[in-house]
């Protein structure tokens, strides 16, 4: 198994652009969840999905976010206008939940987004 | 608050001592885990405790769970420069289908 992938790897771009993040989970796991890494606030939820369905998005900073699971293989994660404070590292992870539990994460290896 | 606090923020070691790391939490859990990231990368699932588990071992580590205290701890034994990385531990807390993660303690060790 190739693990959770998350391209791109580095992203810089100029304030006002849209930037586009992309997670394909591990096959067989039904819960995906999207992280934002800074110094200063550490690792914060923004949302998660099961079973391809936003269950909470309650950590989703501001309406210029946005996320889709359009199918158990796919994820992404939108920011339309970027602004410099979104320069962070994005994980994407992903688990199998059963009997209401989630199980250990897997994380990806992250995106690394700088707004210029 | 559903994450769990790390302590010590911060642990300098010699190669080959033991590393104790701990873990506070408020409410009651399911199971809580434990993850090491390595600078620049993504978190790596270490161990998992259930709620009913009083002691994990996997290899080097060992995770004790405390529920009367909500508390946990991850000791690493014999460690290794290799074992340098931060260590988060995120309890999974009755009725939430999320972990929350806290600032980590940061592990040295030094050759």
């Amino acid at each position: 198994d190739a693990g959770v992938i998350q391209s791109p790897r580095h992203e810089v771009t100029e304030m006002g652009q849209e930037v586009t993040l992309r997670c394909k989970p591990i096959s067989g796991h039904n819960s995906l969840f999207w992280y934002r890494q800074t110094m200063m606030r550490g690792l914060e939820l923004l949302i998660y999905f099961n079973n391809n369905v936003p269950i909470d998005d309650s950590g989703m900073p501001e309406d210029r976010f946005s996320a889709k699971m359009p199918n158990a293989s796919f994820s992404t994660l939108k920011i339309q206008p970027s602004e410099p404070r979104d320069s962070a590292v994005y994980f994407c992870a992903s688990s199998i939940r059963r009997d209401r539990n989630n199980y250990g994460y897997t994380f990806g290896s992250g995106t690394r987004l700088t707004v210029v | 608050s559903q994450q769990g606090e790390e302590d010590p923020q911060a642990l300098s070691i010699q190669e080959g001592e033991n590393a104790t790391m701990n873990c506070s939490y408020k409410t009651s859990i399911n199971n809580l885990q434990w993850y090491r990231q390595n600078s620049g990368r993504g978190l790596v699932h270490l161990i998992l405790i259930r709620s009913n588990e009083r002691e994990k071992h996997s290899g080097r580590l060992r995770v004790t769970l405390d529920t009367s205290k909500k508390s946990s701890s991850l000791l690493i034994t014999a460690s290794r420069a290799a074992d340098t990385a931060s260590y988060f531990c995120a309890p999974l807390i009755q009725g939430a289908q999320k972990l929350v993660f806290g600032q980590g303690t940061r592990l040295t060790i030094n050759p």
